[in-house]
This record gives structure tokens, C-alpha cells and sequence, in this order.
């Protein structure tokens, strides 16, 4: 299996655009996660999703954000309208109950909102 | 989410054994102790997890305390690819969502 894959692994955009990021799942795994990084804040679990479901989404910052999981292999998460304090990596993580809910994470995507 | 603290960084030299120390006094009997770590410019990577007996794999040993109130991440052999931030993680059984923490860096010398 490849992996968690997140795209893109970098973008760069102004403030005021929107901004979608995508992550696709390990093949099987049911749960996926959303997660944010900064230096201020650390890693910040943002929503999370069991079978396309959104479980937990008190971590999403504000309406700006907005997550969606339309099929077992995809999800994404749309920033609108992006502000410079959204500047973070993000990651996207799976899991499976199966597996001890050991979490798998993607390679992150770095947002830089000028 | 009960809470976990860990040194904010340690040094250890290469080939040596590292012992790295979480308290979670406020541990529920249900909750499951995970270790993730996290190299440089990568996402965090599972490690070890446990709940009352020690556990060991091929990265690395968990010995928790008796009490639970405490753990230690045992890396027995550290190398400069050890270096990285650790994290102690409570995950509250059954939920599948885990809390991080500001973590453990760990730097590895010559």
C-alpha cells in the first residue's frame, strides 16, 4: 500500500482565496482524521471521520473550514476565504479498529496564506 | 482527555539506551497508553502502545508502571535516526481520536 497521499504537499495562496486540500486513506482503513500544526499550537486534531461519517469536529477553528468524506477513499478540507493565520501543515491520518486504531499519517500539506 | 506530561527535551548518545518518561496520573482504567514520535519535516509515526502489561517491538519497549500513573518509551539502542519529537498519548477506550501533547525532543549525539 502506498500510504496516507495528500495533495498538494505545498500551496501557496492569498488571503481571501479558498483553498482545498485532499487526502486519500489506506485502503480498508475506516476512520480518518484531520490534524493541524503549527509551532504556536502544536498538532491540533481539527475533525474525524468512521465510515465517511463526521464523528468529532470540535476542533475545526471556525466556519471557514469545512471537511467532507463523499466516498471510503477520499476526503477533503476547504478553507474559504483563507487568512495568513491559517499558515500551518496539515495532515491527514487513517485508522482501523482492526488495527488498534494505530494511526497512519500522510506526509502533510504546508499552507502558506500571504 | 486525561492528560499526559513529558520533559520537554533530553539528549542521549548514539548506541546508548533511552529511557523516556510520561506521567499520567489522572489515567482511567480504560484508557489505552499510545507512543508516537515525530521525524523532522514528516508526519507523526506510530510507535508502541499499551494499557497494563509491557509491550515490546521492534522499534521499542514500553514498561508501565503499576500503578499506570507513569510510563516509560524505552529505545534500546538509540541512532541519529532516533532523533525526533515523542509523544505520550492517553487514547480514552472507544474512541478512536488521540489528543497530542507538546512532546519529548530527543536529540542523539556522536
Amino acid at each position: 500500500d502506498a500510504g496516507v497521499i495528500q495533495s498538494p504537499r505545498h500551496e501557496v495562496t492569498e488571503m481571501g482565496q479558498e483553498v482545498t486540500l485532499r487526502c486519500k486513506p489506506i485502503s480498508g482503513h475506516d476512520y480518518l482524521f484531520w490534524y493541524r500544526q503549527t509551532m504556536m499550537r502544536g498538532l491540533e486534531l481539527l475533525i474525524y471521520f468512521n465510515n465517511n461519517v463526521p464523528i468529532d469536529d470540535s476542533g475545526m477553528p471556525e466556519d471557514r473550514f469545512s471537511a467532507k468524506m463523499p466516498n471510503a477513499s477520499f476526503s477533503t478540507l476547504k478553507i474559504q476565504p483563507s487568512e495568513p493565520r491559517d499558515s500551518a501543515v496539515y495532515f491527514c491520518a487513517s485508522s482501523s479498529q482492526v488495527d488498534s486504531y494505530e494511526q497512519y499519517f500522510g506526509p502533510g500539506t504546508r499552507l502558506t496564506v500571504t | 482527555d486525561a492528560k499526559t506530561t513529558q520533559p520537554n527535551s533530553m539528549e542521549s548518545n548514539e548506541e546508548e539506551p533511552v529511557h523516556l518518561p510520561c506521567n499520567h496520573s489522572t489515567i482511567s482504567g480504560t484508557d489505552y497508553i499510545h507512543w508516537y514520535r515525530q521525524l523532522p519535516s514528516q508526519g507523526p509515526e506510530y510507535v508502541i502502545h499499551g494499557l497494563t502489561s509491557n509491550v515490546n517491538n521492534r522499534m521499542a519497549s514500553l514498561a508501565i508502571a503499576e500503578d499506570r500513573k507513569s510510563s516509560t518509551l524505552i529505545l534500546h539502542r538509540a541512532t541519529l535516526r532516533d532523533a525526533a519529537v515523542y509523544y505520550c498519548i492517553l487514547r480514552e477506550y472507544p474512541a478512536s481520536k488521540l489528543t497530542f501533547g507538546t512532546g519529548t525532543r530527543l536529540q542523539v549525539t556522536l
